[in-house]
């Protein structure tokens, strides 16, 4: 098993562009979270999912959004990129059993200039 | 709603010494707990869990952690520390019940070893 795939790597972004960070994971997990993590600050949660169709905020979803469209794929849409999303992004995946692991992919630098 | 609390930024320590990382939480019950470990560059892997019972929980890497719950805390430990163990050090929690899934993480802790 490959666990959580995050592509890209790194990003460069010109401020008002748009992209589209993707997510894999192939462990049949039902809960997929994207969360952002800037330097001194932890991990903040963007969105979360549920299930395929499902999909919820978390604590910091403003310049984001999201969609489940298969149990395996959550990938994070960014419009109008701004320099105040310039961080680490990070993709994580749980099986639906109350309180489990989190599951972190290798993450993705993203900067917007 | 819950917080953490990792109270050291940095802690710098020689190889070989004990350690200690601090971690409190603010919850109305006890939630569900965790230890993760991010190497410089990796996304995070976990260390260690506690959902009930024994209060002492033992992790991947020689880890331990306690659960007080007086204290709100829940400390991560380990006897002799090893150069592979520089790293930051995240805390994390979730509430008991539904929604439990979503956790809630400390500032971190970046642990320097001298070698």
């Amino acid at each position: 098993n490959a666990g959580v795939t995050q592509t890209p790597k790194f990003r460069i972004l010109k401020i008002g562009q748009s992209m589209t960070l993707q997510c894999t994971q192939d462990m049949n997990h039902n809960y997929m979270y994207w969360y952002r993590q800037d330097p001194g600050m932890g991990l903040k949660l963007i969105y979360y999912s549920v299930g395929a169709g499902i999909t919820d905020k978390g604590e910091v979803p403003n310049g984001y959004n999201v969609s489940r469209s298969t149990t395996e794929d959550f990938p994070l849409r960014l419009e109008l990129a701004a320099p105040s999303q310039t961080s680490v992004y990070f993709c994580a995946s749980s099986s639906a059993d109350r309180g489990v692991e989190q599951f972190f992919g290798p993450g993705t630098r993203l900067t917007v200039l | 709603a819950q917080s953490v609390t990792q109270p050291d930024i940095h802690i710098t320590v020689s190889e070989g010494a004990s350690l200690e990382l601090r971690c409190n939480y603010s919850y109305g019950a006890t939630p569900y707990l965790f230890w993760y470990v991010q190497s410089p560059g990796q996304g995070l892997q976990l260390l260690l869990k506690y959902f009930s019972g024994d209060t002492l929980v033992q992790g991947i890497k020689g880890f331990e952690a306690e659960f007080k719950r007086s204290q709100s805390s829940f400390n991560l430990r380990k006897p002799s520390v090893h150069w592979s163990d520089a790293a930051e050090y995240f805390c994390a929690v979730a509430p008991w019940g539904a929604g439990s899934y979503q956790l809630t993480f400390g500032k971190g802790t970046k642990l320097s070893v001298i070698p």
